[in-house]
């Protein structure tokens, strides 16, 4: 069982929609969370992190942690062309020199 | 450098000889890691260096792999003896130090391709 699973995708959504992203992960004893976005042959750069329960907003971007479920979400409002991009799930568990990333979502929002 | 600088960008080689990857983190970060992704994969931990601790090379698929880094500044990846399941990105990133809630900035890569 992989430690943080993303379906690969390509997630389609039409610009203006919301587009949902998910992410679970197999050890509860994971403590931080955070989504990458990754433009084809550029380097991931940070999206949001979250650490504790719940929904934390910025900007467009909403991440959702639900520990009990162990799934994390990332939530993109008014979706734009620009989102379009890998979107990596990572989790750091309770030893911090450690993170492990999904192999991402697609996402393609259409004009 | 405001960045993670990683080079060279680029690098094909035969198969069998050995190369190194050279990654210059943002200044001030303690905390250095190296992953690989091979093409549609998610990223793949190699080794994490933390100051002037003990490296976790937990992550390093084999012994042709080893890294080495100097207190806290440049590290350098070293693939020995290279095969053609080496070829992927390797890619660097930094971070201001250990705490839980520090995310990585991430070098540009280095696309290393086995002939």
């Amino acid at each position: 069982q992989k430690e943080v699973e993303q379906n690969s995708g390509p997630l389609s959504v039409p610009e203006g929609a919301i587009a949902s992203l998910n992410c679970t992960y197999s050890d509860r004893v994971s403590q931080s969370f955070f989504w990458y976005r990754q433009y084809s042959g550029k380097s991931p750069e940070l999206i949001m992190s979250i650490y504790s329960n719940g929904d934390k907003e910025d900007g467009r971007f909403t991440a959702q942690l639900n520990k009990a479920s162990q799934y994390v979400s990332l939530l993109i409002r008014d979706s734009q062309p620009s989102d379009s991009a890998t979107y990596l799930c990572a989790v750091n568990k309770y030893n911090f020199n450690k993170f492990y990333f999904g192999s991402g979502t697609k996402l393609n929002v259409k004009p | 450098g405001a960045g993670v600088s990683q080079s060279p960008s680029n690098k094909v080689t035969e198969k069998g000889k050995d190369v190194e990857l050279r990654c210059d983190p943002i200044s001030g970060h303690t905390a250095l890691y190296w992953y690989r992704q091979r093409l549609g994969q998610g990223l793949e931990f190699l080794i994490y260096f933390q100051g002037n601790s003990a490296p976790d090379k937990s992550g390093l698929p084999s012994d042709r792999f080893s890294a080495e880094r100097t207190g806290e500044s440049v590290s350098t990846l070293t693939i020995q003896r290279t095969q053609q399941e080496d070829s992927a990105v390797y890619l660097c990133a930094s971070s201001l130090d250990r705490g839980v809630e520090q995310p990585q900035h991430f070098g540009d890569g280095t696309r290393l391709s086995i002939l």
